[in-house]
Formats: C-alpha cells, structure tokens, sequence
C-alpha cells in the first residue's frame, strides 16, 4: 500500500532554513507528483508546490519563489522540501502529498510535519 | 492571482443537507473542471472526497456530492452525521500550472 511517511518535527530560529523529507513505498515513486502543502497553526491549507520525481521539474507558488527549493533523490524514494529565510510565519504543518494519477490531485498524504519558527 | 473564496462556517442538524460553496476568480477556473474537495479533521491529514468536480474516490460515502456551475462549485453533504462535523476545502487548478486551495469551511452538525 502507498504509504508517505515525513521527517520529525523541526525547531528553527527566524533566518535559518529548514528541510523536510517524504519517504515513499508502495508504489513506482518517479510515476507521480508529489505536492507539498502547509497548514498554519489554527489556519486553512495552502499550497506551496510541487516536483515531477521523474524529471525533477518543480512549481512553486508565486508566494514561496526563491525561498523554496523542491529536489526528490529517485534512489532512496524520498522527495525534500527545503524552505529559507524562516520568519514566525512559516511555524506550520508541512504535508507531502502524492498525485492520484496526474492532474494536481493530491490523494495520499503523508503524517505532516510541525515546524516550529521561534527565536 | 487567483483565490477561492469558502464560507467560513455552515451548520446543519443530523439528517439535514447541507451545501458549501467555493467562488473562483480566475478564468482557469471556470474553464477546467479540476475542482477538488478534502474534509479534514482536527489534527490530522487532509482527505481526499472529491476531484475533477463530481467525481468520489473509492470509498467515500455518495452521501457527498458536488457540482460546478460557471464560477461557482459547490460541495452537498446528504444525511448529515457527526462524523461529518470538520473542515472542508476545495481546491483547484490556478494559473501557469499551480494549484490553490479555498479558506476552508468549518462544518457543524448541531
């Protein structure tokens, strides 16, 4: 079964970056996307971009370009999301999700992972 | 830049139906049926209910129903029960290949 399972949980102080990994199993890894997606404390989801693991070719949302770096390493499954430059505004759940087959639907997810910005 | 804008909360009684609406501005929206849905419970990940407007994975109760009409989709929860209680959000292709979700919707059941 596809199962996504994310790195643990990240304390950072403001300027530092952080880099949160999604190890796959259960399926071909480099057939579908992998999106990544946050949620604030108490806020909605939002979505930050995504990364063909087959190509490496990735999209960022416009509020995330040069502070986001999407790279996915095919031999151990894993894709990474390295976000830079945190502020208090980035303390969030981070969740990496899997494509149902194409198309921007996310159907596997994995547990999330809490970054915590804090000086 | 393209937004989806979700009542921030609906309520209904057990039984009742219920609807939560999601109001896209970009023409991508209007054009591309690649609308989803996701109900969200307190602490945990996010699940797939809908995608590509009316379609429901397997698995998820038909109790759950959605459709889209010009700029506007729409999410119908029949019969509703407390396990329904949580958020929703739609979610949809954007512009230049990126997606967006809504504000979310927090669903009650009284």
């Amino acid at each position: 079964q596809v199962q996504l399972v994310q790195s643990g949980p990240e304390v950072k102080k403001p300027g530092a970056s952080v880099k949160v990994s999604c190890k796959a199993s259960g399926y071909t890894f480099a057939g579908y996307d992998m999106h990544w997606v946050r949620q604030a404390p108490g806020q909605g989801l939002e979505w930050m971009g995504q990364i063909n693991p087959d190509s490496g070719a990735t999209k960022y949302a416009q509020k995330f370009q040069g502070r986001v770096t999407m790279t996915r390493d095919t031999s151990i499954s894993t894709a990474h999301m390295e976000l830079s430059r945190l502020t208090s505004d980035d303390t969030a759940v981070y969740y990496c999700a899997r494509e149902m087959y194409s198309g921007g639907v996310c159907y596997f997810w994995g547990q999330g992972t809490l970054v915590t910005v804090s000086s | 830049q393209s937004a989806l804008t979700q009542p921030a909360s609906v309520s209904g009684s057990p039984g009742q139906s219920i609807t939560i609406s999601c109001t896209g501005t970009s023409s991508e929206f209007e054009t591309y049926n690649l609308v989803s849905w996701y109900q969200q419970h307190p602490g945990k990940a996010p699940k797939l209910i809908i995608y590509e407007v009316t379609k429901r994975p397997s698995g998820v109760s038909n109790r759950f129903s959605a459709s889209k009409s010009g700029n506007t989709a729409s999410l119908t929860i029949s019969g509703l029960q407390a396990e329904d209680e949580a958020d929703y959000y739609c979610y949809s292709y954007a512009t230049s290949s990126t997606w967006v979700f809504g504000g979310g919707t927090k669903v009650t059941v009284l």
